[in-house]
């Protein structure tokens, strides 16, 4: 099984912040923290990831816990286009994908 | 510059037939994977290259999958005989190197049905 837990869906509304959590308690100190979302019909690709400290790019924001056990990928006004499964994946620790959390947005 | 490149995108075969799905990775990347990826679930990895050397093949059923990536560049994941359970979207993607710092670029996936 994967080492990061996340909830199996969530849903949002159009041009309201999105807030997508994971669970990794066990992670280790080697490890970062990469999210990866899969749109429909089409590979994984990559959003953001990050270390200890919180991470900002064009995409989303990604909030990591002091105690690394758990982080927070934020979409800051979701999309219909943002609607997608989003993975919380510990690299180079882990290579498995977990089953995501379904994220819908309703206009 | 083109993405991941998967050919085919769809294939339809009996089972116990033999398949094969090919995979350019972009330009440069030196490092390969190969994913399988059922409905409903996360992908799982199969393979994964560096240049030419498979460095983690841990979970490549290997009494019927076979893999190889040839000069470092294309890649080509084998099925024979197929099964029915083998129905998935068969992923391929790459990056610079297998680096936890680098990204992986995913390709399209080959979706498989086995009847």
């Amino acid at each position: 099984d994967a080492k990061t837990t996340q909830p199996n869906s969530m849903e949002s509304n159009e041009e309201e912040p999105v807030h997508l959590p994971c669970n990794h308690s066990t992670i280790s100190g080697t490890d970062y923290i990469h999210w990866y979302r899969q749109l429909p019909s089409q590979g994984p690709e990559y959003v953001i990831h990050g270390l200890t400290s919180n991470v900002n790019n064009r995409m989303a924001s990604l909030a990591i816990a002091e105690d690394r056990k758990s982080s927070t990928l934020i979409l800051h006004r979701a999309t219909l286009r943002d609607a997608a499964v989003y993975y919380c994946i510990l690299r180079p620790n882990d290579m498995r994908f977990g089953a995501g959390t379904r994220l819908t947005v309703k206009p | 510059e083109a993405g991941v490149v998967q050919s085919p995108r769809y294939k339809i075969i009996e089972k116990k037939q033999p398949v094969a799905f090919w995979c350019n990775p972009i330009s440069g990347h030196n490092t390969l994977y190969w994913y399988r990826q059922n409905l409903g679930q996360g992908p799982e990895l199969l393979i994964r290259y560096e240049n030419e050397e498979a460095v983690d093949d841990s979970q490549l059923p290997k009494d019927r999958f076979s893999a190889e990536r040839l000069k470092g560049v294309d890649s080509t994941l084998k099925i024979q005989p197929a099964e029915l359970g083998d129905s998935a979207v068969y992923l391929c993607a790459s990056s610079l190197y297998g680096g936890h710092l680098i990204e992986q670029y995913f390709g399209p996936g080959t979706r498989l049905t086995v009847t």
